[in-house]
């Protein structure tokens, strides 16, 4: 029952570099999500998807990319890292019906020097 | 465009005191609301969610949330806090562009903190 996986955990970075974030769910749900949290600032959606092949833009998309090639994995993409995005990564999951909750993975941590 | 304000970044109680983490929202169409907490180094679980029908909602670990229309509020409450609730707890609105509820906003948090 692993629900919604994120790999990896920590990462650390240096300015410049590129790196994928890996999401992975086994419920079978249409909608997963890219959020960033940071301290006061609360979840803030990067990037989401509505359905396998498709993306869409959340609050803050700018320096990330995002893809969704099969329906239970969501990739999201630093392509030249920042310090900017040092930050806390949730992907999120759900059905895709109205009023149903997102499910969320452990998070990875990101340091970028 | 929908928006939810937690009011309160840190909440402190004693052990056994209420716990009231107030939260009020805006949304130009009928909401659906969500409680969710977030112990350290978590993610995000749903404690308990408001769609249609009865407007007290009972979730999990003893809390409940009144869905309030004429206030635009949901406010979170327990009637006896416990050190292991100890937590941050965050406020969310759905939202939907494509017809549907597919995004959630979510207010900044409030940290809870319960002292013995």
């Amino acid at each position: 029952n692993a629900g919604v996986t994120q790999t990896p955990k920590f990462r650390v970075l240096k300015t410049g570099q590129s790196m994928t974030l890996l999401c992975a769910q086994d419920m079978n749900h249409e909608y997963m999500y890219w959020y960033r949290q940071d301290p006061g600032m609360g979840l803030r959606l990067i990037h989401y998807s509505v359905g396998e092949g498709t993306t869409a833009k959340g609050e803050v998309p700018d320096g990330y990319n995002v893809s969704r090639l099969k329906k239970q994995n969501f990739l999201l993409g630093l392509e030249s890292a920042a310090p900017s995005q040092t930050s806390v990564y949730f992907c999120a999951s759900s059905y895709r019906a109205d009023g149903q909750p997102q499910h969320f993975g452990d998070g990875t941590r990101l340091s970028i020097l | 465009a929908q928006s939810v304000t937690q009011l309160g970044s840190h909440v402190s109680v004693s052990e056994g005191a209420l716990v009231l983490l107030r939260c009020n929202y805006s949304s130009s169409v009928p909401p659906y609301l969500f409680w969710y907490v977030q112990y350290p180094n978590q993610g995000l679980q749903l404690l308990l969610k408001y769609t249609t029908g009865a407007t007290l909602v009972k979730g999990i670990n003893g809390f409940e949330a009144e869905f309030k229309k004429s206030e635009t509020s949901f406010h979170l409450t327990k009637p006896s806090a416990h050190m292991s609730d100890a937590a941050e707890y965050f406020c969310a609105v759905s939202v939907g562009t494509q017809g549907g509820s597919e995004k959630l906003v979510f207010g900044k948090g409030t940290k809870l903190t319960v002292n013995p």
